[in-house]
Order: structure tokens, then C-alpha cells, then sequence
């Protein structure tokens, strides 16, 4: 089926340190996500985007966090500057434009910052 | 008033009987329900959903419930199987989803 890629799968920072985590997502979907998923908890929604806007987000989108997605190229999620509470698996979605609830997960990116 | 409780927390059952997880949400706007599988490591999977227009739904051995009036919805898993045990999640949906914490299902063969 459509596949999601996420890179890096794991990723260790000193915290302050910027980060930036890509997704591929599946090519014909207009809707993106990110979900940040702490060891045993649940997913927690982040943001999502579409048509080179961020459409809604969550209390934890902080301001130190942005998302783009340059030229149809990797949709990506900095961090900037990181702290210790930011370490998470986040993950990366995509959904067609007229079914933007029924997502393709990617495989997650481990963050640790330190 | 976004919460969506899930029940319960751990799920064990003896393989070939039927497995129940139970959601409750508080957003009466919510018009999408679907249910995550994620196995250890691996990303969640959707593995069914139901909009809020239907009452019920199945999908060989999986069976979800809405009932929009008591803002409640249930997924049921008809004759377990040791590879149905991961975490599910369910999740209420407006305009972003809202995720239970989660249920862990273990199927003993």
C-alpha cells in the first residue's frame, strides 16, 4: 500500500541544538501531519498542513516548532531551540485532499535530546 | 472538552474469543472515528474507521460500533488471533484527530 518515509529514524541532539525532521509522504496526498507519541502514551496531534499552510495546531506546536513544506519536497518539522521534554517518537502523515482523516503513518523518528 | 477515554488500558484474551475496546468522546462536532493497530516499533495502521453518519460497521473480523448519542464507540474483534496483540488506539475526529491513550491487546494462543 501508499507509503509514508520519515528520515532519520533516529535522531540524538544536545538540547538547544536545532532539528529537523523529514517526511516523504505518500505523492498524491495534499494533507499533512506530525504526531509526537512519548514511550507508551498516546499519539498527541501536532499540526497539520495543507496547500503551504499550517491549518490547525495543537497546544504542544510550540514556538519554537515550524513546518514547511519547500517546493513539493520533503515535509519537514523543525525544532529551534530543542529542550528535554521535546524527546518523542514523532510522527509524519498524509492523506488525499478529500479524505484528510484516513492517514498513512510513517514509521516514526525517534528524538532524543539530551 | 477534546478528551477521548479509552478502555481498557491492557486486554487479555484466550485465542478465538472476542476481544472489546471501548471510546468515549466529548466533542459532539467529532464525525470521524478511526482505529489505529501499532505493533512495537512499527507505525499505527488504520484498520477501519466509521463516519458519523453510520452506526455500525465490519470489516471481516472487525466490527465498530458508533452510538453519537451517548458519544461512545467500540471496536470488537471476533475470533482472536496472537497476531491481532498490539496497541490500539482509537481516535475522535473534528478537524484533527484526538487519540485515546491506547489498549493493549495480548492473544493467548
Amino acid at each position: 500500500g501508499p507509503k509514508v518515509l520519515q528520515i532519520p529514524s533516529h535522531q540524538i541532539i544536545d538540547m538547544g541544538q536545532m532539528v529537523t525532521l523529514n517526511c516523504d509522504p505518500v505523492s498524491n496526498h495534499l494533507y499533512f501531519y506530525w504526531y509526537k507519541q512519548i514511550l507508551g502514551q498516546q499519539m498527541e496531534f501536532l499540526v497539520n498542513f495543507y496547500n503551504g499552510k499550517v491549518m490547525e495546531k495543537s497546544k504542544l506546536f510550540k514556538d519554537q516548532f515550524s513546518v514547511e513544506r519547500p517546493d513539493g519536497s520533503y515535509f519537514t518539522l523543525k525544532i529551534q531551540p530543542t529542550a528535554l521534554e521535546d524527546s518523542a517518537v514523532y510522527f509524519c502523515a498524509s492523506s488525499l485532499l478529500d479524505r484528510e482523516f484516513e492517514q498513512y503513518f510513517g514509521p516514526g523518528t525517534r528524538l532524543t535530546v539530551l | 472538552g477534546e478528551q477521548v477515554e479509552q478502555l481498557p488500558s491492557i486486554l487479555r484474551v484466550q485465542e478465538g474469543s472476542s476481544a472489546s475496546i471501548n471510546c468515549s468522546y466529548e466533542d459532539s462536532a467529532s464525525n470521524y472515528f478511526p482505529w489505529y493497530k501499532q505493533e512495537p516499533g512499527e507505525n499505527p495502521k488504520l484498520i477501519i474507521d466509521i463516519r458519523s453518519n453510520m452506526e455500525r460497521k465490519q470489516i471481516q473480523e472487525l466490527i465498530v460500533l458508533l452510538d453519537k448519542k451517548a458519544k461512545r464507540f467500540s471496536l470488537h474483534i471476533t475470533d482472536t488471533q496472537p497476531g491481532d496483540s498490539a496497541m490500539y488506539f482509537c481516535a475522535a475526529t473534528d478537524n484533527a484527530p484526538r487519540f485515546g491513550a491506547g489498549t493493549k491487546l495480548s492473544v493467548k494462543p
